[in-house]
Formats: C-alpha cells, sequence, structure tokens
C-alpha cells in the first residue's frame, strides 16, 4: 500500500525558516517524481513545485521558487520542503504527492504568525 | 500561468441523479507529446485529494466506473452517471500540461 507521510508543520513566526518531511512507503521511491502542493484556509490549491526522480532537477511555481526549495533523499525515501523567510500567505496544509498527483499525504498544517 | 475556471462552483444533487462538472482552460492543455494532462480530484469532507481521472479520460484504478471524463483542446467535463452518498466533497480539475500546474477553484457536491 502507497503512503506518504508528512510532518515538519506547526506554528512559525514570519520570516522564519521550516522544512517540512514527507516520508514516502509501498512503492519504489526512487524511480518516481515527487510533489509538492499546497491548500490555503480558504480550499484554494496550489502547486509548489517537483523534483525528478534522481534529485537532478527541480521545478518550481515562479512566485515561490526564491524562498521555497525542494530535495530528496531517495536512501530514506523522503522527500523535504524547505521554507525561508515565510509569510502570513504561506498558511495552508501542505500535501506531498507522487507524481501529479496519483498518490496525496494526509497533509500537515503551517499556520505563519506571530 | 494557466488558469482553469470550473462551473457551477456548488452543485446540489439527490441519490441516483447523473451530474457533471464544467473545466475549461484559458489555454490549450495538448501537450507536445500528444496527450492531455487533464486530471480530475475529488477531496471528500476531512481528506487528502484522491486521483479520480488523469489524462481526460482514464480512470484511476479503484475508482467507480460511474465517474467519467471527457473533452480535448480547452474543455473538459467530469460526469458521474447516478451520484451515491459517498461522492460528495469538492471536486478539483487540475492541468499539468503547462508548468506551474494549476487547479480550478473546485465544485462543491452536496446531497439536495
Amino acid at each position: 500500500e502507497v503512503q506518504l507521510v508528512e510532518s515538519g508543520g506547526g506554528l512559525v513566526q514570519p520570516g522564519a525558516s521550516l522544512k517540512l518531511s514527507c516520508v514516502a512507503s509501498g512503492f519504489t521511491f526512487s524511480d518516481y517524481w515527487m510533489s509538492w502542493v499546497r491548500q490555503t484556509p480558504g480550499k484554494t490549491m496550489e502547486w509548489i513545485g517537483d523534483i525528478k526522480y534522481d534529485g537532478s532537477y527541480t521545478n518550481y511555481a515562479p512566485s515561490l521558487k526564491n524562498r521555497f526549495t525542494i530535495s530528496r533523499d531517495n536512501a530514506k525515501s523522503t522527500l523535504y520542503l524547505q521554507m525561508s523567510n515565510v509569510r502570513s500567505e504561506d498558511t495552508a496544509t501542505y500535501y506531498c504527492t507522487r507524481e501529479i498527483g496519483d498518490y496525496w499525504g494526509q497533509g500537515v498544517m503551517v499556520t505563519v504568525s506571530s | 500561468d494557466v488558469v482553469l475556471t470550473q462551473t457551477p462552483p456548488t452543485l446540489s444533487a439527490t441519490i441516483g441523479q447523473s451530474v457533471s462538472i464544467s473545466c475549461r482552460s484559458s489555454q490549450s492543455l495538448l501537450d507536445s507529446d500528444g496527450d492531455t494532462y487533464l486530471n480530475w480530484l475529488l477531496q471528500r469532507p476531512g481528506q487528502s485529494p484522491q486521483l479520480l481521472i488523469y489524462s481526460v479520460s482514464n480512470l484511476e484504478s479503484g475508482v467507480p466506473n460511474r465517474f467519467s471524463g471527457s473533452g480535448s483542446e480547452t474543455d473538459f467535463t467530469l460526469k458521474i452517471s447516478g451520484v451515491e452518498a459517498e461522492d460528495l466533497g469538492v471536486y478539483y480539475c487540475m492541468q499539468a500540461t503547462h508548468a506551474p500546474y494549476t487547479f480550478g477553484a473546485g465544485t462543491k457536491l452536496e446531497l439536495k
């Protein structure tokens, strides 16, 4: 059974950094592109970016590429999202997905507030 | 960025009724490889989204065949032939032809 389990969310102050993790199981992680998607409190869905199966290429939403970095550790079957200089508008539930959404994690909430 | 416009925003249905949701794209979603990367997702209350249909009309494994997708280029439709209680939630179309990938605003399916 494919499972994606995100962690690392919580309450963070504006301007701070945060790193989210997503541990994958039930499939060969190193064979798949992986993505991050977020959903705002108003339920708007936004694609953040994705990473090639070997980690050699990343693709980002232009509005986020200067502050967000996606990486992976195939030995640990883990996907990461490094968020820097966070803003109130980054408040959302963050999902990792396999490929372009055939499987989704349960999501992790990030709240940016002072 | 590609804008996906979903209609209607809310859909009220009775059990057994057939319904359709439209998703219109601001540009063609036909990729240079010949595929059209338009997917449909369902997010049930309190749950993560799940993939229903990929590449316009392909049913994801395990999804009931009362769901079907159609369309091409810029106009796409999701049809549910006989709504069941478990189908309630918010439906999103999503395109993965043009980066950045984008989503529609969603269509909430509720019981009449």
